[in-house]
């Protein structure tokens, strides 16, 4: 699978839209790009994923350049509850690779 | 509907010793797996089953196994135990049968201490 590049960290204002870029520059043509948050000891939580279009389901966006080399998920009014670490991630369950997790982004919503 | 359960929540063991951590994946998903999360770290990917089938496997050393059985659980086995084995193990599930594009879902772990 490929890696994916993402910012350590981000911060924004509360009530104001957070965009989280990801750089997935070595995607293969059938990979789908996922994103999940993980709240400090919890469990990651799937948030949305695409293939080439973009995206949007009742908690985010998420827009994929047109080469799939990168993405941006976007939450469009952004809360207290939506501080934790973001993770994008690429796959397809189709092939036998293994999954690459980075480190995520840290998103820190302020007040 | 119940999501995916990991139990135990927590688990205190010494080095040398060998730890069963296990996972009931949500009804229906039919895939399931396994990640290690060292604190303050990314996860990493430990095993992937299928249909009770190992997939792939992550760089992991052997002492690091495990399996899924015919009702689509799985344990993860852990023998030999390091101090480095320290970390939170992770387990989602997938519905396989939704296609290959379907996400993967997380229980909320099994702490993993040893002494």
């Amino acid at each position: 699978d490929a890696k994916t590049t993402q910012p350590t960290s981000m911060d924004c204002a509360e009530g104001r839209a957070a965009n989280l870029p990801c750089n997935h520059s070595t995607i293969s043509g059938n990979e789908y790009v996922y994103w999940y948050r993980q709240i400090h000891s919890q469990g990651p939580q799937y948030i949305i994923h695409g293939l080439k279009n973009n995206e949007t389901n009742e908690m985010a966006s998420l827009i994929i350049t047109e080469d799939r080399k990168s993405s941006t998920l976007i939450l469009p009014h952004a809360t207290l509850r939506d501080t934790a670490v973001y993770y994008c991630i690429v796959h397809n369950a189709g092939n036998n690779r293994k999954l690459i997790w980075g480190l995520g982004t840290s998103l820190a919503v302020n007040p | 509907e119940a999501g995916v359960t990991q139990s135990p929540t927590h688990l205190i063991k010494t080095r040398g010793q060998q730890a069963t951590l296990r996972c009931s994946p949500i009804s229906g998903h039919t895939s399931v797996y396994w990640y290690q999360q060292a604190l303050g770290l990314g996860l990493q990917f430990l095993l992937w089953y299928d249909e009770g089938e190992e997939r792939n496997r992550g760089n992991f050393p052997p002492r690091f196994s495990g399996r899924q059985f015919p009702n689509y659980s799985s344990e993860l086995n852990v023998n030999a135990l390091e101090l480095e084995d320290s970390a939170l193990y992770l387990c989602a599930s997938r519905n396989r049968g939704g296609g290959n594009n379907q996400p993967q879902h997380f229980g909320d772990g099994t702490r993993l201490s040893i002494l």
